[in-house]
């Protein structure tokens, strides 16, 4: 079972400024394809959970261009340019190389 | 506008089987996106339980395999999941989705239905 940690668990953000979350998974997420699967989600405050992120760095439809994704193999980074207060809720990362694993969650509130 | 509705008992008791559907609409089940459900914990971990494609296709979580099934009803366009032999660790929000990954190994789940909270209980 690939198993993925987050860091930090808990990130209280300033709106304007930038905001960064890290996820590592226990196995390579690159398939020979050359495209990582990984994928992103944010659950904002009584929705659902919502894609953000899908195959590493690609942004969802309908998602901001304030948010952008990067990393490969073992090691990612979800960042957001410029926080806006609509962005807080519980940022997931999730893995889609082998089965499907989540993220214990990161979540981003305003300071 | 697709849509996503699960609906089930809210409260089963222990060993007994669940059963939960999920209505879609503004969208038919046989289109070329697959179909997951995955739950949450009261704790809030997201475990994925399976995937399944309008043919009966299926890829299962190794944990829950032996404990799932998974059903696709297009003349209802609704899916299904049954567990059987629940247990207090089953307790959890149960979410149905939507793949657009055109596999079913390649997560990427961009609609989710509102989720149904189904608690395991004597």
């Amino acid at each position: 079972e690939i198993v993925m940690t987050q860091s930090p668990l808990s990130l209280p953000v300033t709106p304007g400024e930038p905001a960064s979350i890290s996820c590592r998974s226990s196995q390579s997420l690159l398939r020979s394809n050359g495209y990582n699967y990984l994928d992103w989600y944010v659950q904002k405050p009584g929705q659902s959970p919502q894609l953000v992120i899908y195959l590493g760095s690609t942004r969802a439809s309908g998602v901001p261009e304030r948010f952008s994704a990067s990393g490969s193999g073992t090691e990612f980074t979800l960042t957001i340019r410029r926080v806006e207060a609509e962005d807080v809720g519980i940022y997931y990362c999730m893995q889609a190389q082998e089965g499907f694993s989540f993220g214990p969650g990161t979540k981003v509130e305003i300071k | 506008q697709v849509q996503l509705r699960e609906s089930g008992p809210g409260l089963v008791k222990p060993a007994e089987t669940l059963s939960l559907t999920c209505v879609v609409s503004g969208q038919s089940v046989t289109t070329d996106e697959y179909w997951a459900w995955i739950r949450q914990s009261p704790g809030g971990r997201l475990e994925w339980i399976g995937t399944m494609s309008h043919y009966g296709n299926t890829y299962l979580n190794p944990s829950l395999k032996s404990r799932v099934r998974l059903s696709v009803d297009p003349s209802q366009n609704q899916v299904s999941l049954q567990l059987t032999s629940v247990a207090a660790a089953d307790t959890a929000v149960y979410f149905c989705a939507r793949s657009s990954s055109r596999t079913l190994f390649g997560g990427q789940f961009d609609l989710w239905g509102q989720g149904t909270l189904v608690i395991v209980s004597s």
